[in-house]
């Protein structure tokens, strides 16, 4: 069964319009983590952000805000007013522990396109 | 600021060759780990270390084999190369603290021909 779910494979919005990017998960972990990445065309992918499952706190940051809500299993993310360099793929991604270390379970992602 | 450097951008090899990609952290991190990026399938992992000499398969292991000699390097081989191993290769680096990010390089595109 697939861990992280990213069911919106691309988006496409016009700039300055909000967008939300959804992210389901499920684990069995009572502690764990939750990440989001950013890739521009570039190819690096960039850290965002990083939740731990206690803390069900939202989050602000600029024009990003993630929404976590351990009740559905979902840590959402949303740009407030759109932009062109916002345009990337956006992955969530999830923590646990496996193994001797913490390995990363990263959904399929989605593509964000801001048009002009 | 951490740095992941990767080898190679853009690398093309022949179906059976053995191929090495390398990959090189200045951050004195623990864990290492090397992903395949695959359109629609997100990031898969296929190995990583969390110590010198020290690996441990990851989802997708098979035809790939690591070696960690140095702490702040991880190179990937692929014993004798396959066309279904085209793929972006994505190297990344953390500390072994559980709730610390992973840090990604460049990516490598790899074209097996």
């Amino acid at each position: 069964a697939q861990k992280v779910t990213q069911a919106q494979t691309e988006i496409s919005v016009v700039e300055k319009e909000d967008v939300t990017l959804d992210c389901v998960y499920e684990t069995r972990d009572t502690t764990y983590y939750l990440f989001w990445y950013k890739q521009p065309p570039s190819g690096e992918l960039v850290f965002l952000i990083r939740r731990n499952s206690f803390d069900e706190q939202n989050e602000i940051s600029g024009r990003y805000s993630w929404n976590f809500q351990k009740s559905t299993s979902s840590f959402n993310f949303t740009i407030t007013a759109s932009q062109v360099v916002d345009s990337a793929v956006y992955f969530c991604a999830l923590s646990e522990r496996q193994g001797s270390a913490r390995q990363l379970t990263f959904g399929s992602g989605t593509q964000l396109t801001v048009l002009p | 600021d951490v740095k992941v450097t990767q080898s190679s951008r853009y690398l093309v090899k022949r179906t059976g060759e053995k191929v090495f990609l390398e990959c090189v952290q200045d951050m004195d991190h623990e864990n290492m780990f090397w992903y395949r990026q695959d359109p629609g399938l997100g990031l898969r992992l296929i190995y990583f270390s969390y110590d010198v000499k020290m690996k441990e398969k990851g989802d997708i292991p098979e035809g790939y084999s690591v070696s960690r000699e140095k702490k702040e390097r991880f190179s990937l081989i692929l014993e004798s190369a396959s066309t279904n191993q085209t793929s972006m290769y994505l190297c990344a680096s953390s500390l072994l603290v559980s709730n610390q990010p992973q840090h990604f390089g460049d990516g490598t595109r790899l074209s097996i021909l």
